[in-house]
């Protein structure tokens, strides 16, 4: 497709479980951002990529998050040993760049709810 | 704290009601951005801002960047139930990183 996809939509799990969500940006945009999203709490960034590198992963929690991007591509988001205040919408955006005028397109949000 | 702020947090008016929200900060912004997010969706870009003073329009929607480039408005004149989301504004610190920092949000709900 020509946006920003992302899998899965919603995601239940146990807590102390693993998860893996996957972020799909639109081809050709170098950047990818990470953002937690609870309700009434804004958009809370998490950590930003710019090809495959990270120059900028300030905003993880803890070190049970962490993130990946291969291929300038696809990213995962992984939360390890899953806490019920994780539950929360996780977006991803891309842009075609990182600089101060670069559009984000947001994807429409993995939904994760730790039980 | 939070950087930006935004108010009101919550808004419901009837159809053909003008409103505006608001988005302060006690920083200087290089830029300013107002999305809307609907439910189930990402947000959606309306507006970037760059300069101090600038106003641009968009339909029904006015954007405002303060002189000092610490705050925004956004107005919307004759609100239409389609106009029903949630507004965040997203600011990037002059002389800091590209990474845009977000408000809490307005809720927006337009009556028919």
């Amino acid at each position: 497709g020509a946006g920003v996809s992302q899998s899965p939509s919603n995601k239940v799990t146990e807590k102390g479980k693993d998860v893996e969500l996957r972020c799909d940006p639109i081809s050709g945009h170098t950047a990818l951002y990470w953002y937690r999203q609870s309700l009434g709490q804004g958009l809370e960034f998490l950590i930003y990529f710019q090809g495959n590198s990270a120059p900028d992963k300030s905003g993880l929690p803890s070190d049970r998050f962490s993130a990946e991007r291969t291929g300038g591509s696809v990213s995962t988001l992984t939360i390890q040993r899953t806490q019920q205040e994780d539950s929360a919408v996780y977006l991803c955006a891309s842009s075609l760049g990182g600089g101060r005028l670069n559009e984000q397109f947001f994807g429409p949000g993995t939904r994760l709810t730790v039980l | 704290t939070q950087l930006l702020e935004q108010s009101p947090q919550f808004l419901s008016i009837q159809e053909g009601e003008n409103l505006t929200v608001y988005c302060n900060s006690s920083s200087v912004f290089s830029s300013l951005q107002w999305y809307r997010q609907e439910p189930g969706e990402g947000p959606v870009l309306l507006v970037t801002v760059v300069t101090g003073g600038e106003v641009k329009k968009l339909k029904r929607l006015t954007f405002q960047f303060g002189d000092a480039r610490k705050d925004s408005s956004l107005h919307i004149t004759a609100a239409q139930p389609g106009d029903t989301g949630l507004y965040l504004c997203a600011g990037r610190l002059a002389g800091g990183s590209y990474i845009p920092t977000f408000g809490r949000g307005t809720s927006l709900i337009v009556h028919p």
